[in-house]
């Protein structure tokens, strides 16, 4: 069973950092690329950005390009999402999901980042 | 990237069908065959319902199909039951490695 628990959220100040892990299990991790989706409250869902298999190749959406930083740890079956220089509009349930093709095929129960003074 | 536009509500009584659309550009939704649906109940996690236009996951019930025309992608739910209530988005690949999401459509059962 594919699992995928998230963790490291919290309440950060304006221009703060947080680095959130995600704990993969069920699946083979270094054959399956990652991505990190956010939803802030009451809102959509929104991409974030996407790690392929090995790691070399990443993605960002515009609105975290150069303060977010995805990678992986294929030895800890782990995936991070470090998130730099926050904003009060970062506020937001980050989700940890499993790509398969153009799909989400696999979501955590998510993580909470609240950003506010 | 703007949001892909949906609905913001839909409803209708057991056993009957309800579609819910989702427009985009010549530059997703028209543009790729990579249309996904995921539907999510409150405080949870999305799940997977729809890819790839019309492909059903394993465990989907089939009243869930999806379709696309043009600009725009739609989710039909048939024989729509109690437990479908959910808030439902569409998303599509939108070119160099990004994605797009639509703002969401809560259906309700009347």
């Amino acid at each position: 069973e594919v699992q995928l628990l998230e963790s490291g959220g919290g309440l950060v100040q304006p221009g703060g950092s947080l680095r959130l892990s995600c704990a993969a299990s069920g699946f083979t991790f270094s054959n399956s690329a990652m991505r990190w989706v956010r939803q802030a409250p009451g809102k959509g869902l929104e991409w974030v950005s996407t790690i392929s298999e090995s790691g070399g190749s990443t993605y960002y959406a515009d609105s975290v390009k150069g303060r977010f930083t995805i990678s992986r740890d294929t030895s800890k079956n782990t995936l991070y999402l470090q998130v730099n220089s926050l904003r009060a509009e970062d506020t937001a349930i980050y989700y940890c999901t499993k790509a398969s093709g153009y799909r989400f095929d696999y979501w955590g129960q998510g993580t909470l980042v609240t950003v506010s003074s | 990237q703007s949001a892909l536009t949906q609905p913001r509500s839909v409803s209708g009584s057991p056993g009957q069908s309800v579609t819910i659309s989702c427009t985009g550009t010549s530059s997703d939704v028209g543009g790729y065959n990579y249309v996904s649906w995921y539907q999510q109940h409150p405080g949870k996690a999305p799940k997977l319902m729809i890819y790839d236009v019309s492909k059903r996951p394993s465990g989907v019930p089939d009243r869930f199909s999806g379709s696309k025309s043009g600009n725009t992608a739609s989710l039909t739910i048939s024989g729509l039951q109690a437990e479908d209530e959910a808030d439902y988005y569409c998303c599509s690949y939108a070119g160099s490695h990004t994605w797009v999401f639509g703002g969401g459509t809560k259906v309700t059962v009347l």
